[in-house]
């Protein structure tokens, strides 16, 4: 079936430098993505998101890329702080209720 | 402010016993979820509810079952617990549809021998 994946499933990065986060999706019939922080022991925090008749947007010290021809999502995150180690989870909602949601990439900061 | 509350945070059961866990939330949405997270992998939805009195199948239901008797809380129940209903189950509420600010609760961790 239709499917969200994430191309590395570790990234480690030296704190303060940036961090990008890749997604590839599949369903085209998707208008909307969202970004995920899941903290190890917590419940997923929303980050961002995005509509699919938008190929930028921004908030404090993220940003989402999206691009459409290739299906592809990517998370920036501006100088790393050690705060950001998590898991990454894509997701797209290809309908009111549903989301499906990537594998999740780790955020590794090294000091 | 509460959020999401899951309980409990933890539990053992035996192949073939009963359970249900709750979910409450004190933020008056009206929509609310319920996850299954397998290790390595991201959530995927059991069922879900659009409001109070209703309920609905999402991508992986069977085996649960669910209601919604009230606004605020959502039940999951497992009538006859398998091995393979072993995971992490989240709980999360909307305000509305077509938004992926869905608030999480923190998760109640199942084991079934």
């Amino acid at each position: 079936g239709e499917s969200v994946g994430l191309h590395l499933p570790t990234l480690s990065v030296q704190e303060g430098d940036n961090s990008i986060i890749n997604c590839a999706y599949s369903n085209s019939a998707s208008d909307y993505f969202i970004w995920y922080k899941q903290e190890s022991g917590k419940g997923p925090q929303f980050i961002i998101d995005i509509r699919s008749n938008m190929d930028k947007r921004q908030g404090q010290r993220v940003t989402v890329l999206l691009n459409k021809t290739v299906k592809h999502l990517s998370l920036q995150i501006a100088a790393t702080q050690p705060g950001d180690s998590a898991v990454y989870f894509c997701a797209e909602n290809p309908d009111n209720y549903q989301l499906i949601w990537g594998a999740g990439t780790k955020l590794i900061i090294k000091p | 402010n509460a959020g999401v509350t899951q309980t409990p945070k933890f539990r053992v059961l035996k192949t073939g016993q009963s359970m249900t866990l709750l979910c409450a939330q004190d933020m008056n949405h009206e929509y609310m979820y319920w996850y299954r997270q397998d290790p390595g992998m991201g959530l995927r939805l059991i069922h879900y509810s659009v409001g109070e009195g209703t309920t609905a199948k999402g991508e992986v239901p069977d085996g649960y079952n669910v209601s919604r008797l009230k606004k605020q809380n959502f039940l999951l129940g497992l009538e006859s617990a398998a091995p393979s209903q072993t995971s992490v189950y989240f709980c999360a509420s909307s305000y509305g549809s077509r938004t992926g600010e869905a608030f999480f609760g923190q998760g109640t961790r199942l084991t079934v021998v």
